[in-house]
């Protein structure tokens, strides 16, 4: 079946402006996952959603950024007054959630760049 | 919150020799630990995982080993292969890997034909 998938896959935007970045997860999958991910670095965790509801938005760096995912599947990770320093590859993951299978699959990610 | 910690940074091997990565953890809480392959310009995949109940694990050429006591997990890969070549990254969760995920910062392999 399809995998993760994520658009746009590039991003380009001026300072100030603001962005939506949208992740469609495997079907069937409850739990969905944003990181980002700057060059040379890990993954790092962003927010983390289980069906429709924010189960850890402990990640997100300040009140610029927030994420939806209003019907359980679909979600847009929001940016507000992008800044420079916002500029990365944003990934998003979903998981079954399964007790015997909790692997987190990952789309190919969005590179935001902001001028 | 959860830190790992991830050495070495970069590593060459020659074709046929063995790789070793090692992390390190801070919550003991953590309970498990995946591991992910990033090739370049490609997303991460999960290559293998671990959690707090087993202390080694392997798949084919490659295992992990978990020292819950000391906090500390390591991937080893044996006998390497040029298609080996690219970012590994661990990780650790609380929660079984229901909850959030702290990566590493990542270890580059080159193997080296």
């Amino acid at each position: 079946g399809a995998g993760v998938s994520q658009t746009p896959s590039n991003k380009v935007t001026e300072k100030g402006k603001y962005v939506e970045l949208r992740c469609d997860p495997i079907s069937g999958h409850t739990a969905l996952y944003w990181y980002r991910q700057s060059l040379g670095q890990g993954p790092e965790f962003l927010i983390y959603f289980q069906g429709t509801g924010a189960a850890d938005d402990s990640g997100l760096p300040n009140d610029r950024f927030f994420a939806v995912r209003p019907e359980g599947s679909v979600s847009t990770l929001k940016i507000q007054r992008t800044e420079r320093g916002d500029s990365a590859m944003y990934l998003c993951a979903s998981s079954p959630r399964l007790a015997t299978n909790n692997e987190q699959f990952f789309g190919p990610g969005t590179r935001l760049t902001v001028l | 919150g959860e830190n790992v910690e991830q050495h070495p940074s970069t590593l060459s091997v020659q074709e046929g020799d063995s790789a070793v990565i090692k992390c390190t953890y801070s919550d003991s809480a953590s309970n498990y630990f995946p591991w992910y392959k990033q090739e370049l310009g490609k997303r991460p995949q999960l290559i293998i995982d671990i959690r707090s109940n087993v202390g080694e694990k392997k798949d084919q050429r490659i295992a992990v080993t978990l020292n819950k006591t000391a906090k500390h997990f390591s991937l080893h890969i044996t006998e390497t292969q040029p298609e080996d070549s690219a970012v590994y990254f661990c990780a650790a969760s609380f929660g079984g890997g229901y909850q959030k995920v702290t990566f590493g910062t990542g270890t580059k392999l080159q193997v080296i034909p």
